[in-house]
């Protein structure tokens, strides 16, 4: 079976601190894709970024940088310099490859709260 | 081009009654999933919908129920209401054919059971 976890309920830091948010999986496929989306108070979730489980490149985008293990089923999002407007739920999530579009498998969300 | 359209954006109900929530995808897409999210928690996975059958269900009961147009818009029904259905309903959309693909996500409609 499947399953994500997020043991970081909630995290509060002071603007421009770096913050690392832990994801860690659980899948018995070989091949399978893992996700992060952020959730403003809106309430939409805003994709980030996709990894399938070839592809153990860590990736940096601007302030972001997502590092993927293997070796420890986790697959972690940095913030550089945070900022206010970072705050939000951020979710990492699971699918496992099938034909068409398999379901997300979400963890609980890490509240992040940026403080001015 | 539009995004994930979904309504209502809030609605009021009470136990034992039957609920209809709407999405239209984004422009392109032939696929919607639905996804419950209680207060706290993560998005939960009810059910996928894809040339208007569902092709793909959660752990969710019978009260829950869907359809897919031709148009690819799709409605949630849940029938007979408990105060449990209190959540954030969650609509996505994407193109069946690509395998994992990113889901593109609408900003819910937030039902209230009483």
């Amino acid at each position: 079976a499947q399953k994500v976890t997020q043991a970081q309920t909630e995290i509060s830091v002071v603007e421009k601190e770096d913050v690392t948010l832990d994801c860690v999986y659980e899948t018995r496929d070989t091949t399978y894709y893992l996700f992060w989306y952020k959730q403003p108070p809106s309430g939409e979730l805003v994709f980030l970024i996709r990894r399938n489980s070839f592809d153990e490149q860590n990736e940096i985008s601007g302030r972001y940088s997502w590092n993927f293990q293997k070796s420890t089923s986790s697959f972690n999002f940095t913030i550089t310099a945070s900022q206010v407007v970072d705050s939000a739920v951020y979710f990492c999530a699971l699918s496992e490859a099938g034909s068409g579009n398999t379901p997300l498998v979400f963890g609980k969300g890490t509240r992040l709260s940026v403080i001015a | 081009d539009a995004g994930v359209t979904q309504s209502p954006t809030h609605l009021i109900k009470t136990r034992g009654q039957q609920v209809t929530l709407r999405c239209s995808p984004k422009s392109g897409h032939d696929t919607v999933s639905w996804y419950q999210q209680a207060l706290g928690q993560g998005p939960q996975f009810i059910f996928q919908y894809y040339e208007e059958e569902e092709r793909q269900r959660g752990n969710f009961p019978d009260r829950f129920s869907g359809h897919q147009f031709p148009n690819y818009s799709s409605e949630l029904n849940v029938n007979a209401l408990l105060l449990g259905d209190s959540a954030l309903y969650l609509c996505a959309s994407s193109l069946f054919s690509r395998l994992g693909e990113k889901l593109f996500f609408g900003s819910g409609t937030q039902l209230s059971v009483l």
